[in-house]
C-alpha cells in the first residue's frame, strides 16, 4: 500500500468549477507539500503546511492532521491550471528534504 | 538567482554507457536531492545530501552514485546504464534551515535503448 494516496487520479472539470484535490497519507509527518507540475515538466512548490490552513490566490489547501489527510482546493478554475498536483510528505523523524509522494492528479480545465 | 539548474535536458544512452547528470544551485542551500519519475508511479527519492561531503542513499538507489564536493553542485552518475532506468530525472534542493521549500530543477529525460 502507497504510504500516500492521492484522488481523484483524474479530473476533469469546466473553466469556473470549484475543484478539490485529496490526499491521504499512513505516517506520521512533520509537514506535507503540495506541487504542481506543468505539461512541460517543471515541479513548483505551491504549498508546505504542517497544520491548519494557507491560502494563496486561488488556491486553498487545508491538512488535519488526526486524520491524516489533506486537500487542496481551486476557486473559479481556469485552463491554465490544467496540471497534475502532487503531495508529498516528510515523515516524522526523517530527513526534512526527504519527500513521500504520491502518484498525482491530473487536472484538466476546460474553457 | 538562477534556481537549480539540470544539463542536459534530454539524453539517449545505449545499454552499458555512463553518463553523469548535472546539477547546480545558487541558493547556498545545504540540502540537495535527486529523484526519478516514471509513469504511473510518484516520484521516487534515489540519493540525497545533507551537505557538502555527505550523502546517503535513497529509496531506488541502485545503479546510480553521487558525490557532493561542494554546496553548489549534486551530480548523478550512471555508471552502467540500463533500460530500466529510462526515466525523467529531477535535481531538488532545499534550506536546511527549518521547513522550507524544495526548489526542483527543469528535469532531464532519458532514454537507455
Amino acid at each position: 500500500k502507497n504510504e500516500v494516496e492521492q484522488s481523484p487520479q483524474n479530473l476533469t472539470a469546466q473553466e469556473g468549477e470549484f475543484i478539490t484535490i485529496n490526499c491521504s497519507y499512513s505516517v506520521g509527518i512533520s509537514a506535507l507539500h503540495w506541487l504542481q507540475q506543468h505539461p512541460g515538466g517543471g515541479i513548483v512548490s505551491l504549498f508546505m503546511l504542517s497544520s491548519g490552513k494557507k491560502k494563496h490566490g486561488r488556491l486553498i489547501a487545508t491538512i488535519n492532521i488526526q486524520e491524516k489527510h489533506s486537500s487542496l482546493h481551486i476557486t473559479a478554475s481556469h485552463p491554465r491550471d490544467s496540471a497534475v498536483y502532487i503531495c508529498a510528505v516528510i515523515r516524522r523523524g526523517g530527513s526534512q528534504g526527504n519527500l513521500i509522494f504520491g502518484k498525482g492528479t491530473k487536472l484538466s480545465v476546460k474553457p | 538567482n538562477a534556481g537549480v539548474t539540470q544539463t542536459p535536458k534530454f539524453q539517449v544512452l545505449k545499454t552499458g554507457q555512463s553518463m553523469t547528470l548535472q546539477c547546480a544551485q545558487d541558493m547556498n542551500h545545504e540540502y540537495m536531492s535527486w529523484y526519478r519519475q516514471d509513469p504511473g508511479m510518484g516520484l521516487r527519492l534515489i540519493h540525497y545530501s545533507v551537505g557538502a561531503g555527505i550523502t546517503d542513499q535513497g529509496e531506488v538507489p541502485n545503479g546510480y552514485n553521487v558525490s557532493r564536493s561542494t554546496t553548489e553542485d549534486f551530480p548523478l552518475r550512471l555508471l552502467s546504464a540500463a533500460p530500466s532506468q529510462t526515466s525523467v530525472y529531477f535535481c531538488a534542493s532545499k534550506s536546511d534551515r527549518g521547513r522550507y521549500e524544495q526548489y526542483f530543477g527543469p528535469g532531464t529525460r532519458l532514454t537507455v535503448t
